[in-house]
């Protein structure tokens, strides 16, 4: 069974740091490309960042360029998304999501983990 | 950066009803459209991608077409099942990769 499984959410105080991880299975990881989108609560999808198959192509939204990092380890199977600098509005529910497509950087998202909410207040 | 508008924002529709979602890209996006619906509480899903390709497993009664600028996705007949938010999304080589501000669909 595809499954992405997230974790490292929390409630973090405004200007301090939180690190999300995502485990990916059930299939050929460093095939896809994968990506972050966020909801905030009664909000809509926000695309955050992403990352290809060998990281050599790394994106992020305005709203997070220079505070996140998404890094991935194709041996462990895992993403990462260093989150620095976090202010009230990064307050999202925060999904791992693959590509449906193989060896391409964008495309629709066909897989999406079950979330990680951060909460960012003090 | 391309935005991307859907009208309308809420729609109440009779079960068995033709249903019509409109997505608005501001700038051209050829085909690089995708659709997901996501159900209250639930994680969202992908329905159709390339604009009118429909996901495996994804009932037949829902469609979408378009190209360019102006899309749509249709639900030929709404079932209580299909009560949820859908979103568009353009995935073109140009980031970021916007969403709509979303559709809810409820039924009267």
């Amino acid at each position: 069974e595809v499954q992405l499984v997230e974790s490292g959410g929390g409630l973090v105080q405004p200007g301090r740091s939180l690190k999300l991880s995502c485990a990916a299975s059930g299939f050929t990881f460093d095939d896809y490309a994968m990506h972050w989108v966020r909801q905030a609560p009664g909000k809509g999808l926000e695309w955050v960042s992403g990352i290809s198959w060998n990281s050599g192509i790394i994106d992020y939204a305005d709203s997070v360029k220079g505070r996140f990092t998404f890094s991935r380890d194709n041996a462990k199977n895992s993403l990462y998304l260093q989150m620095n600098s976090l202010r009230t509005e990064d307050t999202a529910l925060y999904y791992c999501v693959k590509v449906r497509q193989q060896l391409v950087f964008v495309g629709a998202f066909d897989i999406w983990g079950q979330g990680t909410m951060v909460t960012v207040s003090s | 950066d391309i935005q991307m508008t859907q009208s309308p924002s809420s729609l109440s529709a009779s079960v068995g009803d033709r249903v019509t979602i409109a997505c608005r890209a501001s700038q051209g996006i050829g085909s690089y459209l995708a659709w997901y619906q996501q159900k209250p509480g639930k994680v969202p899903k992908l329905l159709i991608y390339a604009a009118s390709t429909l996901q495996s497993g994804v009932p037949p009664r829902f469609s979408g077409s378009g190209f360019g600028t102006d899309f749509t996705l249709t639900i030929s007949s709404l079932q209580p099942e299909d009560v949820a938010t859908y979103y568009c999304q353009k995935y073109n080589s140009v980031p970021p990769w916007t969403f709509g501000q979303g559709t809810k669909v409820e039924i009267k």
